[in-house]
Order: C-alpha cells, then sequence, then structure tokens
C-alpha cells in the first residue's frame, strides 16, 4: 500500500523567509512518481513538479526547489524568499509508474496549509 | 498546456436527487480519467478510475451504485452522485491522462473541481 506523510498541517512565516514543506512517503513499489501541488483558496489544483523514481536529482524552479532523497523516502519543497501569494495548501502525491504511457491514480498526503504574513 | 475542464463548478441540490458532474479533455484524448472527493480542510481521496468503454474500478469504501461513473468516450468521463445526502457534500475533482510516446508514464492534468452542496 503507498502512503504520503505531510507531518506539517500548518506553517506561518513572514514574508521573504524560507520555508521547507516535508514529504515523507512509503511504497512498495520500485518505481514510482512523486508530484507536489498547489491548491489555492479556489480550489483548483496547480501542478509544480514530478519526479521519478529513477531521478535522485534535486530541483531548482525559480523560487522553488525540491530535495528528493530515497534513501529517506522524502521529497521536500522549499520556497525562498516566500511570498504572500505563495500562501495555499500545498499537497505532496505518489503514483505507481506504468510502463506504455499508462498513469495512475495519485496517493496525496494531508497536504500542508502555508501561511505567508506579510 | 493540456486543458481539463469540469462542468458545474459548482451545484447546490436537494437531498434525493441525482447530480451528474462532466469531465472533459479538450485538446486531448485522455484513455484514464480519475475522480476525486475532498472534503473540507482534508485531502484528496481517490474514488475511482476509468478507462474509455469499460467499467469503471472504484477504490475500497466507495460505493460504486451510489458514485456512477461513466467514461463513453474518449475525452469525456460522467460521474453520477445517485440519491444525494448531505453527507455527500464535498469538492469533486477530475484528473485525465494523456498517454505519451517514448515517456513511462502518461502526464496527468486536472480539472477546476465540482463543488457539490446537498441541502
Amino acid at each position: 500500500a503507498q502512503k504520503v506523510t505531510q507531518a506539517q498541517t500548518e506553517i506561518s512565516v513572514v514574508e521573504k523567509e524560507d520555508v521547507t514543506l516535508d514529504c515523507v512517503y512509503e511504497t512498495r513499489d520500485t518505481t514510482y512518481y512523486l508530484f507536489w501541488y498547489k491548491q489555492p483558496p479556489s480550489g483548483e489544483l496547480v501542478f509544480l513538479i514530478r519526479r521519478n523514481s529513477f531521478d535522485e536529482q534535486n530541483e531548482i524552479s525559480g523560487r522553488y526547489s525540491w530535495n528528493f532523497q530515497k534513501s529517506t523516502s522524502s521529497f521536500n519543497f522549499t520556497i525562498t524568499a516566500s511570498q504572500v501569494v505563495d500562501s495555499a495548501v500545498y499537497f505532496c502525491a505518489l503514483s505507481e509508474l506504468y510502463s506504455g504511457g499508462g498513469a495512475d491514480g495519485l496517493t496525496f498526503g494531508k497536504g500542508t496549509h502555508l501561511i505567508i504574513q506579510p | 498546456g493540456a486543458v481539463v475542464s469540469q462542468h458545474p463548478s459548482w451545484v447546490i441540490c436537494k437531498s434525493g436527487t441525482s447530480v451528474k458532474i462532466e469531465c472533459r479533455s479538450l485538446d486531448f484524448q485522455a484513455t484514464t480519467m480519475f475522480w476525486y472527493r475532498q472534503f473540507p480542510k482534508q485531502s484528496l481521496m481517490l474514488m475511482a478510475t476509468s478507462n474509455e468503454g469499460s467499467k469503471a474500478t472504484y477504490e475500497q469504501g466507495v460505493e460504486k451504485d451510489k458514485f456512477l461513473i461513466n467514461h463513453a468516450s474518449l475525452t469525456l468521463s460522467t460521474l453520477t452522485v445517485t440519491s444525494a445526502h448531505p453527507e455527500d457534500s464535498s469538492f469533486y475533482i477530475c484528473s485525465a491522462s494523456r498517454r505519451t510516446s517514448g515517456s513511462l508514464a502518461g502526464e496527468l492534468f486536472f480539472g477546476e473541481g465540482s463543488r457539490l452542496t446537498v441541502l
């Protein structure tokens, strides 16, 4: 069975601070995908990143960076120089890696509510 | 980028009525569509997986007679909440998978979600 744990229910920081959102996962699959999504108050899910289990390279995209550590089954997300617009609920998710171009449903963590105070 | 559209975006209905939510992939053919439910301040839970032309596969604990899923074409899946009750009030989100040649897994695209309120 797959499981995603986001232990931080809510984080509140002051604008311009750096903040890291933790994600720990469990899976019996040797190949899998990890995701991060942002959900603003409007409800739609905004895709941030997808990383497959073969690729442990860290990734940086502007103020966002992700640290994938297979040894600790973690896929943490860091926002540097946070801004008020970053306020949202952030979900980490996991899915099985299908061959042949298919896809699997996602197992989501409970989400972390990030509050950036001006 | 690929777009997945849900309709209606919000609906209010009386207890006992049935509500249909549509999920359309606007610019690609979706071989697989997924339906999720999200209660307020909670996570998204996968309800079912539907493949075009075949019966949906429901997750454990999801009543298939309550939540009817039809995936009649490669661009449309529908979720019908039958005889809705207040406890069915939730945010329902669909996602569609676009098969990608040369890739190990299809790309996933989410709809905007449909908020159901049952009075």
